[in-house]
């Protein structure tokens, strides 16, 4: 089946250490997206790709990096400069930018 | 750049009772309006898209949204709803000829009860 695989569906830090959450997709997609939901604020952007070694900053991309050397990964690291890390992570891709989107079922991130 | 007002947080409704969802956008150009739907701790899955050409779009388990563009709205409805139905709804914009950059909105919970 072609989908989208986050690992883990949770995951638990330490405030101050660096965490990254893996994003896979299978569906042969070129474009790929991270989005961070908090409760009653919907989903907001951190990065995006529309292509491997590219990529391009969200709406909130501070104390976020990525990186994309394969099509069908799209890795997001929380840095420790990140203030409140704390959130569900979306990972999401689309044949192109002028299609729809197809969401991965999203990691729960906790730093205490 | 765009935005997308979804003024209720909760709607809560009686199953097989109708219901309607509200999604109000701002944009100086021309746009895609989507419709996602969120299970608990789970991913967004795509419920309805307008991209062009018939303001009424339907999905396959019975609701339907429709473009007004002298309103900018892009209400969600069903006729009659089921238990199964409990979830949150997103409504989201983007600029046309791309769905890239999506803005979403906060989102509405709807909570069926018997």
């Amino acid at each position: 089946d072609g989908g989208i695989t986050q690992s883990p569906k949770y995951l638990f830090r330490k405030e101050g250490q660096n965490v990254t959450l893996s994003c896979e997709q299978n569906l042969n997609h070129d474009a790929m997206y991270w989005y961070r939901q908090d409760p009653g604020q919907g989903l907001r952007l951190i990065y995006y790709s529309q292509i491997v070694n590219d990529f391009q900053k969200g709406d909130i991309a501070e104390g976020y990096s990525v990186s994309r050397e394969k099509k069908e990964s799209f890795p997001l690291t929380v840095t420790s400069a990140q203030k409140n890390p704390t959130a569900f992570y979306l990972c999401a891709s689309s044949q192109g930018t002028a299609d729809e989107q197809y969401f991965g079922p999203g990691t729960r991130l906790t730093v205490t | 750049a765009q935005s997308v007002t979804q003024l209720d947080s909760q709607v809560p409704v009686f199953e097989e009772a109708p219901v309607e969802l509200r999604c109000n956008y701002s944009s100086s150009v021309s746009v895609y309006l989507f419709w996602y739907v969120q299970y608990p701790n789970q991913g967004l899955q795509l419920l309805l898209k307008y991209l062009s050409g018939s303001t009424l779009v339907e999905s396959i388990n019975g609701f339907e949204a429709e473009f007004n563009k002298s309103q900018t709205s892009f209400h969600l409805r069903k006729p009659s709803v089921h238990i199964s139905d409990t979830a949150e709804y997103f409504c989201a914009v983007s600029r046309t000829g791309t769905a890239s950059k999506l803005t979403f909105g906060t989102g509405t919970r709807l909570q069926v009860t018997l």
